[in-house]
């Protein structure tokens, strides 16, 4: 069956640096979202992400993230100057299409962001 | 009014015994309503989902109920088994963005 891939799977990085989470959707999905869960807490929305451009953010999705799809497979998620409250694992997720079984969001196994 | 309020937050069920969780929502355009399962350092995965036109959907041990009215819904594990041992995430959306509003989880151990 299909998945959503995503790399690395732990990622350790000092306050202030700069990271790029990387993901690989479902080859012939058309939208693609940003979810990240703090432990122990609930999985949030970040971004969605349609025909190359946001399609929608919330409010924890500030200045210092940025989405991009840079060829017809990768989908990353940078964090320009991370915070000790970045720390959390990130999930990226894909669907096929609106309506119906297209409806159905599949996510990745996240990458475990620490920041220190 | 964006918020889904999960319940229990963790339960303990004997093998073959139901397990049951139940969500709430207040925002009335949500219009599909999914269940999450997620293992330890997995994503979430999807279970089952109801659209609000149905009071119920049933898929092998795995059945929602939905109540409009009520603006409730549950998931129901019958017959649950040590495999089923997880966290369960209910969730809602309303048209088609895929922008989902999670539940706190539950964390379910069924014991053999």
């Amino acid at each position: 069956e299909p998945e959503v891939t995503q790399t690395p799977s732990h990622q350790v990085t000092q306050m202030g640096q700069e990271v790029i989470l990387r993901c690989v959707p479902i080859s012939n999905h058309l939208y693609f979202y940003w979810y990240r869960q703090i432990l122990g807490q609930k999985v949030e929305f970040l971004v969605s992400f349609y025909n190359n451009e946001i399609s929608e953010k919330s409010e924890i999705f500030d200045d210092q993230f940025s989405v991009e799809r840079p060829d017809g497979s990768n989908f990353t998620l940078k964090i320009r100057s991370t915070k000790l409250e970045d720390s959390a694992m990130y999930f990226c997720a894909s669907r096929k299409f609106t309506g119906g079984e297209g409806e159905k969001l599949f996510f990745g196994s996240g990458t475990q962001l620490s920041v220190l | 009014q964006q918020q889904v309020k999960q319940s229990p937050q963790s339960l303990i069920v004997q093998k073959g015994g139901i397990s049951i969780i139940n969500c709430a929502y207040e925002n009335t355009a949500f219009d599909y309503f999914p269940w999450y399962q997620q293992f330890p350092g997995k994503g979430p995965a999807l279970l089952i989902a109801i659209r609000p036109d149905v009071s119920e959907k049933k898929e092998g041990r795995f059945t929602i109920s939905f109540n409009k009215s009520a603006k409730q819904f549950s998931l129901h594990i019958m017959d649950s088994q040590p495999g089923d041992s997880a966290t369960y995430f209910c969730a809602a959306n309303h048209g088609g963005t895929g922008k989902l509003i999670f539940g706190q989880g539950t964390t379910l151990q069924v014991k053999p």
